[in-house]
């Protein structure tokens, strides 16, 4: 089991553009959260998912901020036209059925934007 | 609105001595609890979950404490080693009465174990 997987490990844009962010979830499970970790901050939830469905985004910024997890596929956080304070660690997590094992989480993209 | 507090923000010992982290979080409705380790610029390792129902749970060197009524959890390392400097942070998991669930994180113990 390849453990919650995100890609990239670092992804670095200009101001303006857009940020894709993946992550896959441990084999089996269902559930996938996104968290962001500002520099010298702690983590802060973001969104939470299921396959095809959005359970609580009260996480997200209103504006330029989205997240999908399709039936096929990994999730995805989108981040259109990227400013600065964008710069953070993103990180999924993925839960099983039942949650008794606990989250596991990912390594974790770091976005710079420049 | 859950809240997790961590104390100290930071502590250094020397290598060899038993220390403990402080969680507090103010929502006793908790599911679970679950201290994690961060390296520097790295991601998240779960050291220790413990349910609700539970007081406490062990790992090697590791013990973590609950104490939900009062809103508390401890983490214990035993014989510290220059290998545990990392941040630990502690996260408590809640589950709505509409089924939203999510982890609140505390901000973290920065701990320097001393050669």
């Amino acid at each position: 089991n390849a453990g919650v997987m995100q890609n990239p490990r670092h992804l670095v844009r200009r101001r303006g553009q857009e940020a894709r962010l993946r992550c896959s979830p441990m084999k089996g499970h269902s559930h996938v959260y996104w968290y962001r970790q500002l520099p010298e901050e702690g983590l802060k939830f973001m969104v939470y998912l299921q396959k095809e469905n959005i359970i609580d985004e009260s996480g997200m910024p209103k504006e330029r901020f989205s997240a999908e997890f399709p039936k096929e596929g990994p999730s995805i956080l989108r981040i259109q036209q990227v400013v600065r304070g964008d710069s953070a660690a993103y990180f999924c997590a993925s839960l099983g059925i039942g949650g008794h094992d606990g989250y596991t989480f990912g390594s974790g993209t770091r976005l710079t934007v420049v | 609105k859950q809240e997790v507090t961590q104390i100290p923000a930071a502590l250094s010992v020397p290598e060899g001595e038993n220390l403990v982290l402080n969680c507090s979080f103010t929502d006793s409705a908790i599911y679970n609890l679950q201290w994690f380790r961060q390296d520097p610029g790295k991601g998240l390792t779960s050291l220790l979950l413990i349910q609700s129902s539970q007081r406490e749970q062990t790992s090697g060197r590791l013990n973590a404490s609950l104490d939900k009524s009062s809103g508390r959890s401890t983490l214990y390392i035993a014989a510290s080693q220059p290998g545990d400097s990392a941040t630990y942070l502690c996260a408590v998991r809640v589950i709505s009465n509409f089924g939203n669930e999510k982890l609140t994180f505390g901000t973290g113990t920065r701990l320097t174990i001393i050669p």
